[in-house]
């Protein structure tokens, strides 16, 4: 199947500082990305949805600016976590797709790890 | 409203046994798919089986297969013959067009196998 890659696979950072989440398509142009968010033992929260090019749409309760997506390429998506807090700490998923059809599947990258201190 | 409903939290099952695990889910639309994910420890989300709302035959994938029941709004998952790497939190979603394609999970089930 196909790659999807994320960096930093965990990262650790202060209250208040921002952290930059990139998500990459490495063997695909992804149409569409997605972010989602995962605490311990919940399931995958949609966080919003990033299309190359235009600007992302967030689900209702996610502060856009907050959770600031870029989705310059077709390949990259980046999520920057602006003025961190401890409450933000979570597990960060990104999945990519090609094409918009109901039956597409998506890729999932393997996640980041979020701790804020 | 929930629109995927997981009702296990836990599930165990006995090592080369089957083991179905429960979704319902809600939607107004006839066009959708159904899929399952495996998420280990590690985290990865790893495709399953996918389902589509049109497909009238059950999807079956190896020793995964899909009990699609449209009229219910129910599409459980069958593990056949577990295996030890089987015990992983297991999660069904709905993708759907709602002004665009998107994918919401379910709560999950974590499976545990027992050798």
């Amino acid at each position: 199947g196909a790659v999807v890659s994320q960096h930093p696979s965990w990262v650790i950072c202060k209250s208040g500082t921002s952290v930059k989440i990139e998500c990459r398509s490495l063997d695909f142009q992804a149409t569409t990305m997605f972010w989602y968010r995962q605490f311990p033992k919940q399931s995958l929260m949609l966080m919003a949805t990033s299309n190359e090019g235009s600007k992302a749409t967030y689900e209702q309760g996610v502060e856009k600016d907050k959770f600031l997506i870029n989705h310059a390429s077709l390949t990259l998506s980046t999520l920057t976590v602006t003025s961190a807090h401890p409450e933000d700490s979570s597990f960060y998923i990104c999945s990519a797709e090609q094409g918009a059809t109901l039956y597409n599947e998506q890729f999932f990258g393997p996640g980041t790890r979020l701790t804020v201190l | 409203a929930q629109k995927i409903t997981q009702t296990q939290p836990g599930m165990f099952v006995q090592e080369k046994e089957a083991v179905t695990l429960d979704c319902t889910y809600d939607t107004s639309d006839q066009s959708y798919g159904l899929f399952w994910y495996k998420q280990p420890s590690s985290g990865e989300m790893i495709f399953l089986i996918y389902q589509g709302s049109y497909d009238e035959q059950n999807a079956t994938e190896g020793r995964y297969s899909l009990n699609f029941q449209k009229a219910r709004k129910s599409a459980n998952l069958v593990i056949s013959a577990s295996q030890l790497g089987d015990s992983a939190m297991y999660f069904c979603a709905m993708r759907e067009n709602t002004g665009g394609f998107k994918t919401i999970f379910g709560a999950g089930t974590r499976l545990f196998v027992k050798a």
